[in-house]
């Protein structure tokens, strides 16, 4: 199976709370990423989190790790049309290559 | 500030023809280079990661294969494209300074899209 899961799709209204979930495997993950990809372009990073945080918030984006679940949760408070995109989850481990392992993708569709 | 561009952008091919993707960063120095696959609805498939020049480590077997010729250019290329090979290819870049903290933030470039027919 694969070491990052996420849903495929989510969609919500414009306005209202997203919220896209994770989960890996490997519990000595020390770094957690969401990155985000728009149509037809590469990702950028929105945000990461290390192992030893619960919590980490920027603006609308909350990211919240739950460590003894191995689950890793992104959410978008007021979420706009320009939101809709592609959202990935990846881990990566400190000490090696620090090559991520991503999950396969959550397409967030915003309806106005 | 450091940029990474990758060309094509967009590619047609008819299988069993060669392929040859390419990718450059700037602004920056020993960077680790890395080429992903995106086919549709599918997640990012990790195919060659570099450290240095000459240097490629292979992630899947296929009939892909990458070169490192200089630091800050990285080469995706197949001698003849299966249909299989149909996908999203992106290009990376990190850096990796041994003893400091790292974050591990990749930066990509903004694809190449490949039909082959």
């Amino acid at each position: 199976g694969e070491d990052v899961e996420q849903s495929l799709f989510l969609s919500v209204r414009e306005g209202d709370s997203s919220v896209i979930n994770c989960t890996y495997t490997d519990s000595s993950s020390t770094y957690l990423y969401w990155y985000k990809q728009e149509p037809g372009a590469g990702l950028q990073l929105l945000t990461y989190i290390f192992s030893n945080m619960d919590m980490k918030q920027d603006q609308r984006l909350t990211v919240l790790l739950n460590k003894k679940d191995k689950h890793l949760s992104l959410r978008i408070a007021d979420t706009q049309t320009g939101d809709s995109a592609i959202y990935f989850c990846a881990e990566s481990i400190r000490g090696g290559s620090y090559i991520p392992t991503f999950g396969r993708g959550t397409s967030l569709i915003v309806h106005p | 500030s450091q940029t990474i561009h990758q060309w094509p952008a967009t590619l047609v091919q008819p299988v069993g023809s060669p392929l040859s993707l390419e990718c450059t960063v700037e602004g920056t120095s020993n960077p680790n280079l890395y080429w992903y696959r995106q086919a549709a609805g599918r997640g990012l498939q990790l195919l060659f990661y570099s450290v240095g020049i000459g240097q490629i480590s292979s992630e899947v077997p296929q009939n892909l294969s990458a070169s490192r010729p200089q630091d800050r250019q990285f080469i995706l290329s197949s001698k003849k494209l299966l249909l299989s090979d149909s996908g999203f290819y992106l290009c990376a870049w990190t850096y990796f300074n041994p003893g400091r903290a790292n974050t591990g933030e990749l930066f990509f470039g903004e694809g190449s899209r490949l039909t082959v027919l």
